[in-house]
């Protein structure tokens, strides 16, 4: 069964400190994985994907994530994170069918960025 | 383009009423989906269509849930007789057709007392 598991509920880091949010995925095809972000009251926007090639993929915002198929692992990494950040992300898997693309969401993290 | 537009953004109600949500997709994008998250379940997955034809609607809780794409710009999710447990976010996103990003509405805060 597909699932996505996001371990930290809530994540606290000062401005200007790097930052990592875990995500582990269980999909039993060939995954793709994504990171979105959500700002207070707003939809969901997507900060990046993984189908294939290169395992680290670029995101917007100066996110970044790096896709480890042994460790079933999508982690988001920031080197420096600002103020603005402060949001709630989720990590979710799907995989392109035809006709179809399901995505399943993890519960999310959420991250509070302290001055 | 005005992105996914979800009315109304903020909805209350009383336990019983029928509640509709709407929302128009971005224009060209086939795929449409209806998300609800809530603290104890999280963002989940209720009904999506493709070319206004349901294709999965596994995730519908029970039948006081439906939901209609009358044609490519507009669908609602209706819910009758609302309960205090329907409680919750949902998000409207849509997709064209070979991508893979779903672009989401800014979503319906819906209160049932």
């Amino acid at each position: 069964a597909q699932s996505v598991t996001q371990p930290d509920i809530h994540i606290t880091v000062s401005e200007g400190a790097s930052l990592e949010l875990r995500c582990n995925y269980s999909y039993g095809a060939t995954p793709y994985l994504f990171w979105y972000v959500q700002s207070p009251g707003q939809g969901l926007q997507l900060l990046l994907k993984y189908f294939s090639g290169d395992t680290l993929v670029q995101g917007i915002k100066g996110f970044e994530a790096e896709f480890k198929r042994s460790q079933s692992s999508f982690n988001l990494r920031k080197p420096s994170v600002h103020w603005s950040d402060a949001a709630e992300y989720f990590c979710a898997v799907g995989a392109l069918q035809t006709g179809a693309n399901n995505l399943f969401f993890g519960t999310g993290t959420r991250l509070t960025v302290i001055p | 383009d005005a992105g996914v537009i979800q009315s109304p953004r903020h909805e209350v109600t009383e336990m019983g009423q029928e509640v509709t949500l709407r929302c128009k997709p971005i224009s060209g994008h086939d795929y449409l989906f209806w998300y609800r998250q809530t603290m104890m379940r999280g963002l989940e997955l209720l009904i999506y269509f493709n070319n206004n034809v349901p294709i999965d609607d596994s995730g519908m809780p029970e039948d006081r849930f439906s939901a209609k794409m009358p044609n490519a710009s507009f669908s609602t999710l209706k819910i009758q007789p609302s309960e205090p447990r329907d409680s919750a976010v949902y998000f409207c996103a849509s997709m064209a057709s070979g991508e893979s990003e779903q672009f989401f509405g800014p979503g319906t805060r819906l209160t049932v007392l």
